[in-house]
C-alpha cells in the first residue's frame, strides 16, 4: 500500500520565481492537505482540499495556491518567492472532508530560497 | 499565546526510562488530538489519536488527554535509542467545523542514552 509521495525532494530557487511542489495522497484517501515547517517549529496549516476545491486556508498569503486533480493528487504553488518561504513543505492525506481526520504525511519537499 | 504550547527540549533520558511528553493548549474547540513522531528531515509519523478525555494504549505508547485542564501528555515505556526524535503534538476541531488543518506544538526533541 503505497503511503503519501510528494516531489521533487530538493528544490533551489531565488528570490521573486515561482515554484511548483506535487503530492499523491496514500491510496483510498480523497482529501490533501499542505504544511509549512520551518527549522526548529512544528508544521502550519497552509490550505485543504477536497473534491477538487479549497476548503479550509491558514493564515498564508495569496502567493500561495494550489490545485487538487480528479485523481485526488495536488500541486502547491508559490509565487513571488521571499527567502522567508524557505522550509520543509509537507503534504499529508485524509479520507473524507467533515468525517475522521487522520493524517498522514508524505516525506516532505525541502524548498531553500537564496 | 500561542494556540498549543510545547516544551522544545532537548529532553535527555537513560534507555529504559519512561518518559512522559506534555502539551497545553487554548482552544476549547480543539477535539481532536494526535502525536506524530519526526525523524530529523522527514516527514512525521502518525503515534496516537484520540477524541475524548482518557487514556489510549498501544504498545509501549499511552496517549492522555484532560479537556477539562486543556493538557495532553505522550507516555513512552521501556524506551529505546531508536525511540529518539522530536516529538510533535497536534490538534483539530470537529471535522468540517472550520479547523479541518492540524494545529501542531513546536516540537520536543527526546534523546535516549544507550
Amino acid at each position: 500500500d503505497a503511503g503519501v509521495t510528494q516531489s521533487p525532494t530538493h528544490l533551489i530557487k531565488t528570490r521573486g520565481q515561482q515554484v511548483t511542489l506535487r503530492c499523491s495522497p496514500k491510496s483510498g484517501h480523497d482529501t490533501v492537505s499542505w504544511y509549512q515547517q520551518a527549522l526548529g517549529q512544528g508544521p502550519q496549516f497552509i490550505f485543504q482540499y477536497y473534491e477538487e476545491e479549497e476548503r479550509q486556508r491558514g493564515n498564508f498569503p495569496d502567493r500561495f495556491s494550489g490545485h487538487q486533480f480528479p485523481n485526488y493528487s495536488s500541486e502547491l504553488n508559490v509565487n513571488a518567492l521571499l527567502l522567508g518561504d524557505s522550509a520543509l513543505y509537507l503534504c499529508a492525506s485524509s479520507l473524507g472532508q467533515g468525517l475522521f481526520n487522520e493524517q498522514f504525511f508524505g516525506p516532505g519537499t525541502r524548498l531553500t530560497v537564496l | 499565546q500561542k494556540e498549543v504550547e510545547q516544551d522544545p527540549g532537548p529532553l535527555s533520558v537513560p534507555e529504559g526510562a519512561i518518559v512522559s511528553l506534555n502539551c497545553t493548549y487554548s482552544n476549547s474547540a480543539f477535539q481532536y488530538f494526535m502525536w506524530y513522531r519526526q525523524y530529523s528531515r522527514k516527514g512525521p509519523e502518525l503515534l496516537m489519536y484520540t477524541y475524548s478525555s482518557g487514556n489510549k494504549e498501544d504498545g509501549r505508547f499511552t496517549a492522555q488527554v484532560d479537556k477539562s485542564s486543556k493538557y495532553i501528555s505522550l507516555f513512552i515505556r521501556d524506551s529505546q535509542p531508536s525511540d529518539s526524535a522530536t516529538y510533535l503534538c497536534a490538534m483539530s476541531g470537529p471535522p468540517g467545523g472550520g479547523a479541518d488543518g492540524l494545529t501542531f506544538g513546536k516540537g520536543t526533541h527526546l534523546i535516549i542514552q544507550p
